[in-house]
């Protein structure tokens, strides 16, 4: 079946500017997780849907970010006013519950270039 | 898990020759514990999984790992090495009355030719 989507898969935008990044999770898949991972570093974990809901959002590096899930699927990553050290690979995953039972499946990336 | 730690960040190898990539666990319960991979410019890709089934587990590609509780371990481990192996390893963990599984910071695996 059809895995974790992630669109754009690249952008580039000038500092200052709002970007949205979209994932579309695995049919079926009700928790959802963002994270960032900075050129040759580690998994920066950001926020986590269960459903609509972000019981989650001690990641979130300042107010400029926001995360909303709609309908249980799909959901949006939202950067205002963008500077240059957000410039990063954002990554989506997708499980089967919100649990650290659950492996999370991770869509191919957001390559985020603000200038 | 709780916390997952990766002792090295950088192991390299000749091809041909095994791997050993490090993962060390802290947990007060039974915990589940993965291992991903993530080639250049990709996604995280899972290798394994261990969820109390069996302590020696075997993933895709030719890797395994053996749950250690005794050393609260769960090494990756493939006995012959190959180019295609060059990427980023991640251990993760997690447990039944956490939300999401923790990943370590990552081991960068080279190959020699």
């Amino acid at each position: 079946g059809a895995g974790v989507s992630q669109s754009p898969s690249n952008k580039v935008t000038e500092k200052g500017k709002d970007v949205e990044l979209r994932c579309d999770p695995i049919s079926g898949h009700t928790a959802l997780y963002w994270y960032r991972q900075s050129l040759g570093q580690g998994l920066e974990f950001l926020i986590y849907f269960q459903g609509n809901s972000a019981p989650d959002k001690s990641g979130l590096p300042s107010d400029r970010f926001s995360a909303e899930r709609t309908g249980g699927s799909v959901s949006t990553l939202t950067i205002q006013r963008t500077q240059q050290e957000d410039s990063a690979v954002y990554l989506c995953a997708s499980s089967l519950r919100a649990a650290g039972l659950y492996e999370q499946y991770f869509g191919p990336g957001t390559r985020l270039t603000v200038t | 898990a709780q916390s997952v730690t990766q002792l090295d960040s950088h192991v390299s190898v000749s091809e041909g020759t095994p791997v050993l990539l490090r993962c060390n666990y802290s947990s007060s319960y039974s915990p589940s514990l993965f291992w991903y991979v993530q080639h250049p410019n990709k996604g995280l890709q899972l290798l394994l999984k261990y969820t109390s089934a069996a302590t020696l587990v075997k993933g895709i590609n030719g890797f395994e790992a053996e749950f250690k509780k005794s050393e609260t371990s769960f090494h990756l481990t493939k006995p012959s090495a190959h180019m295609s192996d060059a990427a980023e390893y991640f251990c993760a963990g997690g447990g039944s009355s956490a939300s999401k599984i923790i990943f370590g910071s990552g081991t960068r695996l080279s190959i020699r030719p």
